[in-house]
């Protein structure tokens, strides 16, 4: 089945500058990554996602890149802003579909 | 269009009791899936259902079960409450076959 580890679960930054979470999955099956923001006491919400087909996808401030070979897909959130504290999870499919196979989070501190 | 909800927001049980959650999916989604999120944690996948049947299932232990209805709307019951039972419930909807899954708002249930 899959595993996905995901680092740091930690990241503090400065407004402005940029933050990039790390996840790593086992099964070369998936092929599907979505990135999800939960802020305090809210529903995990779908901000980004790409599938095995493509290696970048960008929206506005956010883009995730992927690396099959490796086995790792990444968030990068630019200019960063105090809003964008939240935890984020990276998820990837079990066995290679639906349902997903979620990170630990990392917890993100916008500081202004 | 409207988005996934559930019911009730929040519960509060004690030991042994048994506990019913309810989820109605996003307009046009027919598959469920359910998801455990201790505190601090990322969701873990309990069971997904599709057509009315469960349609896999996460290392999660029989007083565990639901029901889909013919409108894809779903219950999550547990039998037998535990302490560690303690968390946020997350239903999740999707077209079967499609990948992006979309959130509830989620009953935190407290096992005292």
């Amino acid at each position: 089945g899959e595993n996905v580890e995901q680092h740091p679960s930690t990241l503090s930054v400065q407004e402005g500058d940029s933050a990039v979470i790390k996840c790593t999955y086992s099964d070369s099956a998936s092929n599907y990554f979505p990135w999800y923001k939960q802020e305090l006491g809210k529903r995990p919400q779908l901000i980004i996602d790409i599938r095995s087909n493509v290696g970048e996808k960008k929206d506005q401030r956010i883009a995730v890149t992927l690396n099959k070979t490796a086995k790792h897909f990444s968030l990068h959130i630019t200019e960063t802003q105090p809003e964008d504290s939240a935890v984020y999870f990276c998820a990837a499919p079990k066995g290679g579909n639906t349902p997903l196979v979620f990170g630990k989070g990392t917890r993100l501190s916008v500081i202004a | 269009e409207t988005g996934v909800t559930q019911s009730p927001t929040h519960l509060i049980k004690t030991r042994g009791q048994q506990v019913t959650l309810r989820c109605s999916s996003q307009s046009g989604h027919n598959t469920v899936s359910w998801y455990q999120q201790a505190l601090g944690q990322g969701p873990q996948f309990i069971f997904q259902y599709y057509r009315e049947e469960e349609n896999g299932r996460g290392n999660f232990p029989p007083r565990f079960s639901g029901l889909q209805f013919p409108n894809y709307s779903s219950e999550l019951n547990v039998n037998a409450l535990e302490l560690d039972d303690s968390a946020l419930y997350l239903c999740a909807s999707s077209l079967a076959g499609g990948n992006e899954q979309f959130f509830g708002p989620g009953t935190r249930l407290t096992v005292l």
